[in-house]
């Protein structure tokens, strides 16, 4: 199936420091979702983004929309123990008609160290 | 509001056998999919159902299938089971509305971790 890249694959990071996750896309979107995925969990939704050069916050996370609408990124301000675990950029990608479709990024595992 | 329910949480089969899978979604959600979670290739698209309709389909051998009941609880099962089925199937559910091209928030089950033998 169709992989989308994320990158980096993984980042350790000190308590504190800021992350930072990308996820580029070869084809224009309609829309992209971030989700996040605890060890030995589920993915949780995060956030959708829909316009082109759309910026969201939520606390210590602050995602982008391409102007193109080609890529995201997903940026964390001074990482907590909390933030621990894998995060996924997921679009739709290969959808031609209706419906749910997405496909899943790579993802990017996130750990941080006290 | 009760979540996403995936039974059973953990199975163990032999090569060569099948597996069925269950899935019940958030009340009122309509559309449910399935994905296929491993180390080696990620988060897996497999199918999506609405209204007891398969609206897409990822890339996977027909020894994939689903089917969705009129009460939006979904199943997949997986027939003569490989080595390489092993992974964590996860079912998600969405409010999105029929015909709509926009992808709507997903709300995943905790999974069913199957291991094949």
């Amino acid at each position: 199936g169709q992989q989308v890249m994320q990158i980096p694959q993984y980042q350790h990071v000190q308590e504190g420091e800021d992350f930072t996750t990308y996820c580029n896309s070869s084809t224009t979107l309609s829309n992209i979702q971030w989700y996040k995925q605890r060890p030995g969990g589920h993915p949780v939704f995060l956030i959708q983004l829909v316009k082109s050069g759309e910026v969201k916050k939520q606390k210590r996370l602050t995602f982008q929309f391409g102007e193109a609408k080609k890529n995201s990124s997903l940026h964390i301000t001074a990482t907590q123990t909390t933030d621990v675990g894998t995060y996924f950029c997921a679009g739709p990608w290969g959808l031609t008609g209706g419906g749910n479709k997405l496909t899943f990024g790579t993802g990017t595992q996130l750990k941080v160290e006290l | 509001k009760a979540g996403v329910t995936q039974t059973p949480r953990y199975l163990i089969k032999t090569r060569g056998q099948q597996v069925t899978l269950s899935c019940s979604p958030i009340s009122g959600h309509r559309s449910v999919s399935w994905y296929q979670q491993t180390p080696g290739q990620g988060l897996q698209f497999l199918f999506e159902y609405f209204s007891e309709t398969q609206r897409n389909k990822g890339n996977f051998p027909g020894r994939f299938s689903g089917r969705q009941f009129s009460n939006s609880r979904s199943e997949m099962n997986v027939s003569t089971l490989e080595l390489g089925d092993s992974a964590l199937y996860l079912c998600a559910s969405s409010s999105s509305s029929f015909g709509a091209a926009n992808t709507g928030e997903l709300f995943f089950g905790e999974g069913s971790r199957l291991t094949v033998l």
